[in-house]
C-alpha cells in the first residue's frame, strides 16, 4: 500500500514568511509523529499525534510553530515568521499503535524547507 | 532522559566485506526498544531492524545483524557482505516501553561502500 507522502518536497521562503507543511500518514495508522533533521542538531522530536490530538508537544522548538491533524488522518505543521534557524528537513512518520511491543514508525521523504 | 550516541561520524568498507556501526546509549528504564534505520539521499527513512530490550537474543535481517549487550548499553549493527546500495547514513534510536512513544535519534554514521 501507499507510505507515509509529505508535501511540498521542497521550500524555499523568505525570512518572516508563514509557511505550512503537510502529512498524509499510511491509512489506518492512528499515530503520527514530526521530526525535524538539521545539520547542527541531528534528528529532533517535534510533536506526536494519536488520533486528532497531541499529547506529546515537548518537541517544539518556540511558539511559532503549531501542527494539528484533523479526521485522525492528515496533519499540518506550521511555522511562522520563519527565521534562517528553522532551514532543516522536516519529516514525518506514522505508526498502528496498537500493540507497543511490535510498533514501528514508517517515516515519509520529508520536506526540505529553506530560509533565505 | 535518554540519550543515544554514535560517536563514529563517517566508515568505510570494502563491497563484500563486513562492518560494523557503533551505538550506546543511556537510559535508567528497564523496557525499550532500540532500531537502526537507513537514510539514503533520497531522504526516506528505512527501518533496518529492531531490538526488543526484554530479548536475550541479537536480532538478525538477512545480512543485518546486532550485537545488543544491555549491561554495556551498548547497540552495534553489522552488515556482513557489503553493497553499494547500503551506501547510506544510518541512525540508531531508542523508544521507551509503551503505547506511543517518539523516538531518540544518534547523530547518524555516513557509510560509504568501496566498490
Amino acid at each position: 500500500g501507499a507510505g507515509v507522502s509529505q508535501s511540498p518536497s521542497n521550500k524555499v521562503t523568505e525570512k518572516g514568511k508563514d509557511v505550512e507543511l503537510r502529512c498524509d500518514p499510511i491509512s489506518g495508522h492512528t499515530a503520527l509523529y514530526w521530526y525535524r533533521q538539521s545539520l547542527g542538531q541531528g534528528l529532533e522530536f517535534l510533536i506526536y499525534f494519536q488520533g486528532n490530538s497531541a499529547p506529546d508537544k515537548s518537541g517544539l522548538p518556540s511558539d511559532r510553530f503549531s501542527a494539528e491533524r484533523t479526521g485522525g488522518s492528515v496533519s499540518t505543521l506550521t511555522i511562522q515568521r520563519t527565521q534562517q534557524e528553522d532551514s532543516a528537513v522536516y519529516l514525518c512518520a506514522s505508526s498502528l499503535a496498537q500493540v507497543p511491543r511490535t510498533d514501528t514508525q514508517y517515516f515519509g521523504p520529508g520536506t526540505r524547507l529553506t530560509v533565505l | 532522559a535518554q540519550t543515544v550516541t554514535q560517536s563514529q561520524p563517517e566508515m568505510s568498507v570494502q563491497e563484500a566485506e563486513t562492518v560494523t556501526l557503533s551505538c550506546t546509549y543511556d537510559t535508567s528504564e528497564s523496557d525499550y526498544y532500540l532500531f537502526w534505520y537507513k537514510q539514503p539521499p533520497s531522504r526516506q527513512m528505512i527501518l533496518v531492524i529492531r531490538q526488543e530490550a526484554y530479548k536475550q537474543q541479537n536480532a538478525t535481517e538477512n545480512r543485518f545483524s546486532v550485537n545488543f549487550q544491555k549491561a554495556a548499553k551498548s547497540f552495534s549493527l553489522k552488515i556482513s557482505d557489503s553493497q553499494l546500495g547500503d551506501a547510506a547514513m544510518y541512525f540508531c534510536a531508542y523508544r521507551s516501553d509503551g503505547a506511543n512513544s517518539k523516538l531518540t535519534f544518534g547523530k547518524g554514521i555516513t557509510l560509504s561502500v568501496r566498490p
